[in-house]
């Protein structure tokens, strides 16, 4: 069975400290792993991937996460929060053979002035 | 531009009544979703196509129904059999499972 855990559901930093949102994952098989963000009432927007190849993806806004196969983790982390990265934002799992997600309950940042 | 299309963006419905949930993309995708979107738990899955003339149901379908009769379209109905069905909804489309998703903007269903 396939699953997403997203460690801390509210996260809260202050503006310019890092961010780090925590995702693990259960897989019987190599998985594919994204990050979604989500603004109020609209759709989510893909954050950045990994497929293949380099463990260590850079996404859009200055977000980036690193695959750790021996942690089963897909940490998203961004050096410096701003303002406008106060959101949800969900951690998902496919598999290679499949084309089902399989999503994160969701963690909201909040960024504090 | 290419993308998916929800409408509308807001929904009120009185008990007892169906209503239906448009979905349209022409992103040329295979693949489309309808997921739920509650407060605290996340998107859980309702119905998923992954060809025309062909749907699965995900794990909470009850309720609901569905179509695929074009390849731009996945309509989805809520019946009055849905218990609870003030939520948010998202559509999703996909042309593989390394692409990811790409996802409509949500319409949100309040029963009145």
């Amino acid at each position: 069975a396939q699953s997403v855990t997203q460690l801390g559901s509210h996260v809260s930093v202050s503006e310019g400290a890092l961010v780090l949102l925590r995702c693990n994952y259960s897989s019987s098989v190599p998985p594919y792993l994204f990050w979604y963000v989500q603004y109020p009432n609209q759709g989510l927007q893909l954050l950045l991937k990994y497929t293949t190849g380099a463990t260590l993806v850079k996404g859009i806004n200055g977000f980036e996460a690193e695959f750790k196969k021996s942690e089963t983790s897909f940490h998203l982390t961004k050096p410096s929060a701003h303002m406008s990265d106060a959101a949800e934002y969900f951690c998902a799992v496919s598999l290679w053979a499949g084309n089902q997600f399989y999503f994160g309950t969701g963690t909201s940042l909040t960024v504090i002035p | 531009d290419g993308g998916i299309t929800q409408s509308p963006k807001y929904l009120f419905r009185k008990e007892g009544q169906n209503v239906t949930l448009s979905c349209e993309q022409n992103l040329n995708h295979d693949a489309m979703y309808w997921y739920r979107q509650d407060p605290g738990q996340g998107l859980r899955l309702i119905y998923y196509s992954q060809i025309v003339n062909d749907f699965q149901k995900g794990d909470i379908a009850e309720g609901y129904s569905v179509s695929r009769e074009k390849k731009e379209s996945f309509p989805l109905t809520v019946t009055s059999a849905q218990k609870n069905p003030t939520a948010f909804y998202l559509c999703a489309s996909s042309i593989g499972d390394r692409a990811g998703y790409t996802f409509g903007s949500g319409t949100r269903l309040t029963v009145v």
